[in-house]
C-alpha cells in the first residue's frame, strides 16, 4: 500500500512564529502536493511539485513556501504564522496511472496558530 | 482555478439502504474524476474513479456515473454501513495536468 505521512497529527504554534510541515512518501511518485482543509471551503491548492527541487504554486501559496530537496519529502513551511493559517495540512503524492492520476494522501496535520 | 461543486451538503440514509452522492463540475475540459472518502481525523481516501470515455464504473458496493452533457458526478453506495459514514468528495482533473480542483464534500451520516 501507497504510504504518505505527515510528522505530526497536531502542532500548535505562536504567531510569527516559523513553522515547518513534513510529509514522506514511500512510493518513489514524481509528484507531490500541499493543500489546506477548512470548513465549507474544500481542499486548496497550495503548492505542488513535479520533481525534487521543482515546484509550483497552488491557488493560495501567499504566506507559504516549499521544499524538495529529496524525492520522498516534500516540506511545507510557514515563514511567520498567522492566526489565519490555523488549518488542516493535508499532503499527498500521485501516481499516473492509465486512465489517470491518483492522488493518496497523508492523515492530515491540524495546525492550530495562537 | 475551477469550481467543483456539490448539491447538498449533509445526507443522511438509513443503514441498508442505498446513497447517492452529487456533484457538479464546471470545466468541460476535465477528463478524470475521483470520488474521495474522509472520515473524521483522517485523510482522504481514494474510493473510485472514471475517465470521460465512460459513462459508468463500478466497484464494491460503490458506483460512478458521469454525465458529461451537463457535467454532472454521483456517487451511489449500495446497502450503506455504518462505516460508510464519513465526507465525501468529487475530484476532476485534466490528463494533461497535474492540478486537482474538489469540491466542498457531503458529509454522509448513517442511521443505524
Amino acid at each position: 500500500d501507497v504510504k504518505v505521512t505527515q510528522s505530526s497529527r497536531y502542532l500548535v504554534k505562536r504567531t510569527g512564529e516559523k513553522v515547518f510541515l513534513e510529509c514522506v512518501q514511500d512510493m518513489d511518485h514524481e509528484n507531490m502536493f500541499w493543500y489546506r482543509q477548512d470548513p465549507g471551503l474544500g481542499l486548496r491548492l497550495i503548492y505542488f511539485s513535479y520533481d525534487v527541487k521543482m515546484k509550483e504554486k497552488g491557488d493560495i501559496p501567499e504566506g507559504y513556501s516549499v521544499s524538495r530537496e529529496k524525492k520522498e519529502r516534500f516540506s511545507l513551511i510557514l515563514e511567520s504564522a498567522s492566526t489565519n493559517q490555523t488549518s488542516m495540512y493535508l499532503c499527498a503524492s500521485s501516481l499516473r496511472l492509465e486512465g489517470g492520476e491518483k492522488l493518496f494522501f497523508g492523515s492530515g496535520t491540524q495546525l492550530s496558530v495562537l | 482555478g475551477e469550481s467543483v461543486g456539490l448539491h447538498l451538503p449533509t445526507l443522511s440514509v438509513q443503514e441498508g439502504d442505498n446513497s447517492i452522492i452529487n456533484c457538479a463540475y464546471s470545466n468541460s475540459a476535465s477528463d478524470y474524476f475521483i470520488w474521495y472518502k474522509q472520515e473524521s481525523g483522517k485523510g482522504p481516501q481514494f474510493i473510485i474513479d472514471i475517465r470521460s470515455n465512460m459513462d459508468k464504473r463500478q466497484g464494491q458496493r460503490v458506483t460512478v456515473l458521469l454525465n458529461k452533457t451537463v457535467k454532472h458526478l454521483s456517487l451511489q453506495i449500495a446497502a450503506t454501513q455504518p462505516g460508510d459514514s464519513a465526507v465525501y468528495f468529487c475530484a476532476e482533473n485534466m490528463y494533461t495536468g497535474n492540478q486537482f480542483y474538489f469540491g466542498t464534500g457531503t458529509s454522509l451520516t448513517v442511521i443505524p
